[in-house]
């Protein structure tokens, strides 16, 4: 069955440095999401991009973060100058459509700033 | 804006017993409710959304509006469901790419 992948499973950074997050969605989805989940606490939308754009994005998703199709398959969450209230785990979704479909999630990358 | 709550943090049942994951919404419009489960260093999964009405390794939930409320259900519970469940909502607010809301977990663990 396809999944969404996710690399690297842990990323360690200095604060104040930028980080990639990479994400492949499943090959036929059209809609990608980022999430964030801060530890002891609920998954958090980020952000949704559809057609190269972005399609919704939640008050987290301020100017420090952006997201990129570079290619057919990739899809990254870009942090610039990061904070140490950033280290959370970080999880990629896809889905086929929009509206009734299911996201299908990633294995989420930890992200640690020091 | 929406939100989802599920007031166990932790649930604990002997095998066999009957499960009940709890699951409040709040909302104006009509959103969609889907309960997704992480096993151990696994990822998030889809088990069930109220659309589809279907059963799912013997979990089912029933959408109630008047209540809002979302529970997840097994009559039977086994030791390979012990995970986190969580509930999440998509709010269908027109754009086509709405991100769930989802609630904190339950951590459900079925005892021997």
């Amino acid at each position: 069955e396809p999944e969404v992948t996710q690399t690297p499973s842990h990323q360690v950074t200095q604060m104040g440095q930028e980080v990639i997050l990479r994400c492949v969605p499943i090959s036929n989805h059209l809609y990608f999401y980022w999430y964030r989940q801060i530890l002891g606490q609920k998954v958090e939308f980020l952000v949704s991009f559809y057609n190269n754009e972005i399609s919704e994005k939640s008050e987290i998703f301020d100017d420090q973060f952006s997201v990129e199709r570079p290619d057919g398959s990739n899809f990254t969450l870009k942090i610039r100058s990061t904070k140490l209230e950033d280290s959370a785990m970080y999880f990629c979704a896809s889905s086929v459509g929009g509206f009734n479909q299911p996201q299908h999630f990633g294995d989420g990358t930890r992200l640690s700033i020091l | 804006a929406q939100r989802v709550t599920q007031p166990e943090k932790l649930l604990s049942v002997f095998k066999g017993a009957p499960v009940e994951l709890k699951c409040n919404y709040s909302y104006s419009g009509s959103p969609e409710l889907f309960w997704y489960v992480q096993y151990s260093r696994q990822r998030l999964q889809l088990l069930l959304r109220h659309i589809s009405r279907e059963s799912i390794k013997g979990f089912t939930a029933d959408l109630n509006k008047g209540e809002t409320s979302f529970h997840l259900k097994k009559p039977f519970a086994q030791e390979e469901d012990s995970a986190m469940y969580y509930c999440a909502l998509n709010p269908f607010t027109g754009g086509g790419a709405d991100g769930l809301t989802f609630g904190k977990g339950t951590h459900l663990i079925i005892q021997p």
